[in-house]
């Protein structure tokens, strides 16, 4: 156990549907990071919070969104979802940007 | 533009042989950070080491060393005396100071007894 928790560990959703995939971060730690791994994109970082706030967007596209709570656990919502969002979404957490830890990740399948 | 190239898509060695991965970076910022991340065929990712464009000491850690040059913009990584247990695939990646991170598509290294 990493200490970073990620749910579900599976998802499986229509087309045109919303999910959200839930990320609670090593105890300590305030930054949390969200990527996408798919086949077609590879390893994307998508966006990142700090203690609450956004740090760094990277590539998100408008139907996603994230939030960090204040206690520091993180929601990434993904809406309108096509088959290409099917993917494998890791968060991970850091805390001073010298080591980040995994979790084990969301298998999102869009059908 | 940042850009993450790893020329080499599969490497296979027996076990004990070191093997090095490649990274070639491209960035116009002169801040930046370098990684390096493990996948193993369990897919978790492990992050492995961070170095910052400043800083171009060579870093070792047990049989793992790193090679940062800047003149070449490379970032490489050499497993010494691998192991069937180094079989994974490994990414590298650039961050820039905004914090945008940008990966390589990863080498899948191939460790046999």
């Amino acid at each position: 156990d990493s200490g970073v928790t990620q749910t579900p560990k599976h998802l499986i959703t229509a087309t045109g549907q919303r999910v959200t995939l839930r990320c609670s971060p090593r105890s300590g730690d305030l930054s949390v990071y969200w990527y996408q791994q798919s086949l077609d994109q590879g390893l994307q970082f998508l966006i990142q919070y700090y203690n609450g706030e956004e740090r760094a967007k990277g590539n998100i596209l408008e139907r996603f969104s994230a939030q960090q709570f204040p206690d520091l656990h993180s929601e990434l919502n993904l809406s309108s979802l096509e088959l290409g969002d099917s993917a494998l979404y890791f968060c991970a957490s850091s805390v001073d940007r010298n080591g980040y830890t995994f979790g084990s990740g969301t298998r999102l399948t869009v059908v | 533009a940042q850009k993450v190239t790893q020329a080499q898509t599969e490497i296979s060695v027996v076990e004990k042989e070191d093997v090095t991965l490649d990274c070639v970076y491209e960035t116009r910022d002169t801040t930046y950070y370098l990684f390096w991340y493990k996948q193993p065929p369990s897919g978790e990712l492990v992050f492995l080491i961070r170095r910052n464009s400043f800083d171009e000491q060579n870093e070792i850690s047990g049989r793992y060393s790193w090679n940062f040059q800047k003149s070449t913009s490379s970032f490489n990584f050499t497993i010494t005396a691998s192991q069937v247990v180094d079989s994974a695939v490994y990414f590298c990646a650039l961050s820039t100071n905004a914090g945008k991170s940008t990966f390589g598509d990863g080498t899948t290294l191939t460790v046999k007894p």
